[in-house]
C-alpha cells in the first residue's frame, strides 16, 4: 500500500553541492510531477512527465534536471545547489483522467531540503 | 503565462459558518480539482470536476465548473475545526499537454 514515495524526507546541502531526489510509485501512473512549495505560493511546477523516457519544463525549470528511465521512477537532481532552493518537494503521480491527460494527483510526504 | 488566481488568499471564520472560495484563469480548462493539504502533509483530493457546469458534493463540500471553462469555485457548509488547512485548486492546461498547475492556494482558519 506504499502510494507514492519520496526519498529522502530531510537534507542539508552546501552551496554548490548536488543532490538528487527520488520519487517512486507503484499504481502504474503515466503522469508524473515534480512541485516545490514555499510560503505564500503555493505549489509551483518544476518539471514533469507524461510517461517513460519523457520530461517537460513546468513554471519553475531553471537549476533542476529529471529524468525517468522506468515508469515507476521519476528523479529530481539539483546540479549546484543554490539557497534560492530551500523548499519542500512534492512528487506525485496521476493516472490518465475520465476527460483526458491527468486527473488526480496522489502526492507524496515531501522532501524537505535546506541550502545553507 | 498561464496562472490560476485563486481568492481570497485566507480566511478567518467562527466554526459553523460557511465558507466560499473561487479559482479564475484567463485560460480554459477541461478539469478542475480542488485539494486540502493539512501541516506537514502532502495534498489530498477533495473533488474533482470534468464537465462545464457540472455541480458536485462531498460531503459538507461542493465545487462547481464554471460555465465559460475558467473559473471553478469551492463552498464548505457550517465549518468545523478540522477544516482548518490550505485549500488549492488545480488544473491541466488545454491542449492535453499533462502540464497540471495550481492556484496560490486560500488558508483557512476556524475558530471554535
Amino acid at each position: 500500500n506504499a502510494g507514492v514515495t519520496q526519498t529522502p524526507k530531510f537534507r542539508v546541502l552546501k552551496t554548490g553541492q548536488s543532490m538528487t531526489l527520488l520519487c517512486a510509485q507503484d499504481m502504474n501512473h503515466e503522469y508524473m510531477y515534480w512541485y516545490r512549495q514555499d510560503p505564500g505560493m503555493g505549489l509551483r511546477l518544476i518539471h514533469y512527465s507524461v510517461g517513460e523516457g519523457t520530461t517537460a519544463k513546468g513554471e519553475v525549470p531553471d537549476g533542476y534536471n529529471v529524468s525517468r528511465l522506468k515508469k515507476q521512477n521519476f528523479l529530481l537532481g539539483l546540479e549546484s545547489a543554490a539557497p534560492s532552493q530551500t523548499s519542500v518537494y512534492f512528487c506525485a503521480s496521476s493516472p490518465l483522467s475520465y476527460a483526458g491527460g491527468p486527473g488526480e494527483l496522489f502526492f507524496g510526504e515531501g522532501s524537505r531540503l535546506t541550502v545553507l | 503565462g498561464q496562472q490560476l488566481n485563486q481568492s481570497p488568499q485566507s480566511m478567518f471564520i467562527q466554526e459553523g459558518e460557511d465558507v466560499s472560495m473561487n479559482c479564475t484563469s484567463s485560460s480554459i480548462f477541461n478539469t478542475w480539482l480542488w485539494y486540502k493539504q493539512d501541516p506537514g502533509e502532502g495534498p489530498v483530493l477533495l473533488i474533482a470536476l470534468y464537465k462545464a457546469g457540472e455541480l458536485t458534493s462531498n460531503g459538507r463540500l461542493t465545487a462547481q465548473f464554471g460555465i465559460t471553462r475558467k473559473d471553478s469555485f469551492l463552498n464548505i457548509s457550517a465549518s468545523i475545526p478540522s477544516d482548518v488547512g490550505i485549500y488549492f485548486c488545480a488544473g491541466p492546461l488545454s491542449g492535453n499537454t499533462g502540464k497540471l498547475i495550481f492556484g496560490q492556494g486560500t488558508t483557512l482558519q476556524v475558530k471554535p
